[in-house]
């Protein structure tokens, strides 16, 4: 599975959007990209996951480059509850799902 | 639905000892694993199970035992607790081995080993 690059931390303001970016520059052709967050020692929290086209869901967008060696989740109206751990995940579809998670990048919401 | 249900919460054990983290799922998913989290880390695979009777090693398997004798159930066992074995442990199922289904994770169990 191709490795991931992801920033240690982020803030952001309550209310606006969060963009978390993710390199993924070695991804072949057949990996996913995936997104999870981990809220205070709680378990892994599944967000959204794509392919290669963009990808929206009720709690975040996917935003996948053309040439796929990059990512960004996008959290339109970030809340303090978002505030949490956030894990970009490449996988591929040909074997089992097992995820490596990395440090992730730390989002801070605040007011 | 109760999701993914995992006892104890909170464990501590002396060096030597045995014991069995207990996780359950109540959403007839056939995908189970185990994770584990050192302090600042990210998840690491333990072991999986792609279904009833079928188990497998993830990434550090060395001092954990797994079986899977129903759809329901997916025990974690240490056979001889290490100091190295404090961690944050985490189970996992999915409706299927296929990394294209989302996997829902247990509240952990938190244990020390000293």
């Amino acid at each position: 599975d191709a490795k991931t690059t992801q920033p240690p931390s982020m803030d952001c303001a309550e209310g606006r959007a969060a963009n978390l970016p993710c390199n993924h520059s070695t991804i072949s052709g057949n990996e996913y990209v995936y997104w999870y967050r981990q809220i205070h020692s709680q378990g892994p929290q599944y967000i959204i996951h794509g392919l290669k086209n963009n990808e929206t869901n009720e709690m975040a967008s996917l935003i996948i480059t053309e040439d796929r060696k990059s990512s960004t989740l996008i959290l339109p109206h970030a809340t303090l509850r978002d505030t949490a751990v956030y894990y970009c995940i490449v996988l591929n579809t040909g074997t089992a799902s097992k995820l490596t998670f990395g440090t992730g990048t730390r989002l801070q919401v605040t007011l | 639905n109760a999701g993914v249900t995992q006892t104890p919460k909170f464990q501590v054990l002396k060096t030597g000892q045995s014991m069995t983290l207990q996780c359950a799922q109540d959403m007839n998913h056939e995908y189970m694993s185990w994770y584990r989290q050192d302090p600042g880390m990210g998840l690491r695979l333990i072991h999986y199970s792609v279904g009833a009777g079928i188990t497998d090693q993830g990434e550090v398997p060395n001092g954990y035992n797994v079986s899977r004798s129903t759809t329901e159930d997916f025990p974690l066992r240490l056979l001889s607790a290490a100091p190295s074995q404090t961690s944050v442990y985490f189970c996992a199922s999915s409706y299927s081995w296929e990394p294209t289904y989302e996997q829902y994770f247990g509240p952990g169990t938190r244990l020390t080993v000293t």
